[in-house]
């Protein structure tokens, strides 16, 4: 059975701060994606990033930047240097390779303040 | 741009009074996707079509529907809603590569579904 876990149910940071959201999955399979989705209150599910198992090397696009760790099946989410506009619900993901399911975390609130 | 289109964006029904809610792809996908996301609540994977191929999941209740006429449409029916059904439904694309997997899913905006 698969499993994505986001035990921070909501943070509330002020603008300019740093905030990591945490992810902690669980999975049989051997190939998988891990991703990242942000919700803001209009509702749509916005593609952040998608992570290959094989492929452990950090990435960072602008404030945005995400660490996986195989050996703690983690997959954290950082933004540097928050703004109101971040505030949203995101959610991580998982889905094996060869399949199409997508298993969502509960997902984190978080509120920037100005 | 390519996107994923949904519409009505907001949908008021009346209790047992069937709905249709409609999604578009200008993506080619091959996969389409209807979710259920109630409030404070991660979406719930309702059904999706691969091609043709209707998939439904377990617990899908029986009064959800839907079609899929051709590659770019794919619209979901609640037959009698009930106040239960009151979410957002998001619709999602995706490309399947057969050996490579299936590729990122791409979401609509949704649409709020509001049963009185």
């Amino acid at each position: 059975a698969q499993k994505v876990t986001q035990a921070q149910t909501e943070i509330s940071v002020v603008e300019k701060e740093d905030v990591t959201l945490d992810c902690v999955y669980e999975t049989r399979d051997t190939t998988y994606y891990l991703f990242w989705y942000k919700q803001p209150p209009s509702g749509e599910l916005v593609f952040l990033i998608r992570r290959n198992s094989f492929d452990e090397q950090n990435e960072i696009s602008g404030r945005y930047s995400w660490n996986f760790q195989k050996s703690t099946s983690s997959f954290n989410f950082t933004i540097t240097a928050s703004q109101v506009v971040d505030s949203a619900v995101y959610f991580c993901a998982l889905t094996p390779i060869s399949g199409n399911k997508l298993v969502f975390g509960a997902g984190t609130i978080l509120r920037v303040k100005s | 741009d390519a996107m994923v289109i949904q519409n009505p964006r907001y949908q008021v029904t009346q209790f047992g009074k069937p709905v249709t809610l409609s999604c578009s792809q200008t993506l080619n996908h091959n996969v389409m996707y209807w979710y259920q996301q109630k409030s404070s609540q991660a979406p719930k994977l309702l059904f999706h079509y691969y091609d043709k191929d209707f998939n439904n999941e377990a617990d899908t209740p029986d009064n959800f529907q839907s079609r899929r006429p051709n590659t770019s449409f794919c619209f979901l029916d609640i037959r009698s809603p009930g106040l239960g059904d009151a979410a957002m439904y998001l619709c999602a694309t995706s490309r399947f590569s057969g050996r490579g997997g299936t590729d990122t899913q791409y979401f609509g905006p949704g649409t709020r579904l509001t049963v009185l």
